[in-house]
């Protein structure tokens, strides 16, 4: 069954320090996002990305965030300069199209910041 | 409006038994209404989902049950196993908001042996 790969699984990093982590979609799927659970919560909407442009993005996504799909298989998350509170899994989703298909979520990357 | 409720926040149940959680919604605008099964360390995996214009899906043990007047819809798990052991998560979407979903709170179940 395809699946939606992420790496890495788990990353420690000092407070202030640019983090990327990354995702490879599902190949034919054209709709991926990024959610977060920070420990013991819900899970959160982060952003959603289709043709090369945000969609729609939470009021947690803030400057400090940024997607990027830079080679056509792949799909980042950018984190500019981490805080404490950015500590989370942080999970790609993708779909093949918006009209009720299976979102498919990856494992996840689990970000400490420390 | 774009909050979904779940209850309970933990559940045990007997082996054999039936698993019930419930959620309800406010934003009429959903209209696709996931179950998410995450084990520790997991990402959630897609249980079952349902579209307003059904009342009810079934596949296998897992049942949706949704009242569109009553915006709420809950997951009934039949014949309940220690494997199913997870945490469940329910979640609205709308095509309008490129399917951005918005999940309950979790419920976490324990199926005892």
């Amino acid at each position: 069954e395809p699946e939606v790969t992420q790496t890495p699984s788990h990353q420690v990093t000092q407070m202030g320090q640019e983090v990327i982590l990354r995702c490879v979609p599902i190949s034919n799927h054209l709709y991926f996002y990024w959610y977060r659970q920070i420990l013991g919560q819900k899970v959160e909407f982060l952003v959603s990305f289709y043709n090369n442009e945000i969609s729609e993005k939470s009021e947690i996504f803030d400057d400090q965030f940024s997607v990027e799909r830079p080679d056509g298989s792949n799909f980042t998350l950018k984190i500019r300069s981490t805080k404490l509170e950015d500590s989370a899994m942080y999970f790609c989703a993708s779909s093949v199209d918006i009209s009720g298909n299976t979102i498919y979520f990856g494992e996840g990357s689990w970000l400490t910041v420390v | 409006q774009q909050q979904v409720k779940q209850s309970p926040q933990s559940l045990i149940v007997q082996k054999g038994g039936i698993s019930i959680i419930n959620c309800a919604y406010e934003n009429t605008a959903f209209d696709y209404f996931p179950w998410y099964q995450q084990f520790p360390g997991k990402g959630p995996a897609l249980l079952i989902a349902i579209r307003p214009d059904v009342s009810e899906k079934k596949e296998g043990r897992f049942t949706i049950s949704f009242n569109k007047s009553a915006k709420q819809f809950s997951l009934h798990i039949m014949d309940s196993q220690p494997g199913d052991s997870a945490t469940y998560f329910c979640a609205a979407g709308s095509k309008a908001g490129f399917q951005k979903l918005v999940f309950g709170t979790g419920t976490r179940l324990l199926v005892s042996p």
